[in-house]
């Protein structure tokens, strides 16, 4: 089956630590995206990525880290040096390039990262 | 911000009756989105409008889009128990393929 996986889907962590939330997908989708969604509110968006070996800071980038090593993974590591971790996590990819702006973004099914 | 409000933050109806949900943006956009999310689950793609374009359908779904006011409307007719969930307006802007996200209208529809 074709789609975006995000793993896992509830994640604890102790502060001080840092944590990796997965993000792969078998879409052979170029650009990918990490938002942050916290209870009642909208999306906002933490990094993307339009190329293997490139990504860009979104709203919200601090205190977050990612990386984009093969096309078909965008993992996100959330650091100790973010003062409110604790959110709901997902993971978005899309087929084209930026010129295009036209495509939709399909999402994985989000972590939930609660930070004891 | 180009970050998109939805209105009403929360609607409540009858299962067949109709549900109006509206968006409001601020800067010029390519395209506008609709989103909807079950809860604790990831965003499902419903319908794409481009600037150009005043109305579109799909199912029992139609959207609307001005743009002389900046806003959109996303219309379900003959509400089902299973439509209750977020809905999310999203624009996008020429130049990156980042999407603006709304706050939400979370839509409840009573069997």
């Amino acid at each position: 089956d074709g789609g975006i996986t995000q793993s896992p889907k509830y994640l604890f962590r102790k502060e001080g630590q840092n944590v990796t939330l997965s993000c792969e997908q078998n879409l052979n989708h170029d650009a990918m995206y990490w938002y942050r969604q916290d209870p009642g509110q909208g999306l906002r968006l933490i990094y993307y990525s339009q190329i293997v070996n490139d990504f860009q800071k979104g709203d919200i980038a601090e205190g977050y880290s990612v990386s984009r090593e093969k096309k078909e993974s965008f993992p996100l590591t959330v650091t100790s040096a973010q003062k409110n971790p604790t959110a709901f996590y997902l993971c978005a990819s899309s087929a084209r390039l930026a010129e295009f702006s036209t495509d939709t973004q399909y999402f994985g099914p989000g972590t939930r990262l609660t930070v004891l | 911000s180009q970050q998109g409000e939805e209105d009403p933050q929360a609607l409540s109806i009858q299962e067949g009756e109709n549900a109006t949900m509206n968006c409001s943006y601020k800067t010029s956009i390519n395209n506008l989105q609709w989103y909807r999310q079950n809860s604790g689950r990831g965003l499902v793609h419903l319908i794409l409008i481009r600037s150009n374009e005043r109305e579109k359908h799909s199912g029992r779904l139609r959207v609307t889009l001005d743009t002389s006011k900046k806003s959109s409307s996303l219309l379900i007719t003959a509400s089902r128990a299973a439509d209750t969930a977020s809905y999310f307006c999203a624009t996008a802007k020429g130049g990156a393929n980042n999407l603006f996200f709304g706050t939400g209208t979370r839509l409840t529809v009573i069997p």
